[in-house]
């Protein structure tokens, strides 16, 4: 079964600093990954998908960027934070019609 | 857009009492609704994938029901323990071949004890 990392856990960003974070995902290989964003008091809202290396889709404009350098790592970045970039991240992955795995999420606070 | 509600937002109940909630999605153009259990300070964690009309699905204590024509499905939760606490979430997949899950934002469930 697949297991996913995801670091840090909490992380606080003054408005204007720049954003990474990674995702590493063991136990499979060629998934599809996801980021997802909850927002205060709002679901799970899907903010990129990947179905390859390279490969990159974007659900809602925004002041993020994904990127797949390798089968197995998603990176989401920003070059200047904004407030509402404030979130509950998660990384995910899926291998077929069974449901995602999920990592443990980053929670961010832009200040 | 696609409308994913849960209802209730929250829901506190005793130990032992059985609950259920609800997620209702659209009815056209499905292709699977998914259940997930999401504790505080853990990764959710999938319970059940459904795709059939009419699907039941039971993990312990939890089952789920689907109703594809009229866009509903239900989650059961027998005799509620202090550690079925936690946020449990919906997402529909529309169309085959769709990469998107839509979440609702959740039912969160409190058992005391």
């Amino acid at each position: 079964s697949q297991t996913i990392h995801q670091w840090p856990a909490t992380l606080v960003q003054p408005v204007g600093s720049p954003l990474s974070l990674e995702c590493t995902v063991e136990g499979t290989s060629n998934p599809n990954l996801y980021w997802y964003r909850q927002a205060a008091g709002r679901g799970l809202q899907l903010l990129f998908y990947s179905v390859g290396i390279g490969q990159i889709s974007s659900e809602v404009p925004q002041n993020l960027s994904a990127s797949r350098p390798q089968d197995r790592q998603f990176i989401l970045s920003s070059k200047k934070l904004l407030l509402s970039d404030s979130g509950f991240y998660l990384c995910a992955c899926s291998t077929g019609l069974g449901g995602y795995t999920f990592g443990s999420g980053t929670r961010l606070t832009v200040v | 857009i696609l409308n994913v509600e849960q209802s209730p937002q929250s829901l506190h109940v005793q130990e032992g009492d059985s609950t259920n909630f609800t997620c209702s999605f659209p009815s056209s153009n499905f292709y699977a609704l998914h259940w997930y259990r999401w504790e505080t300070a853990k990764s959710p964690e999938a319970l059940f994938v459904m795709t059939l009309n009419g699907d039941e699905k039971k993990k312990g204590r939890i089952s789920a029901t689907l109703n594809t024509k009229e866009g509903y499905s239900y989650l059961y939760i027998k005799g509620s323990q202090p550690e079925d606490s936690a946020t449990y979430l919906c997402a529909f997949v529309p169309g085959a071949g769709s990469y998107q899950l839509t979440f609702g934002k959740g039912t969160k469930l409190s058992v005391i004890p």
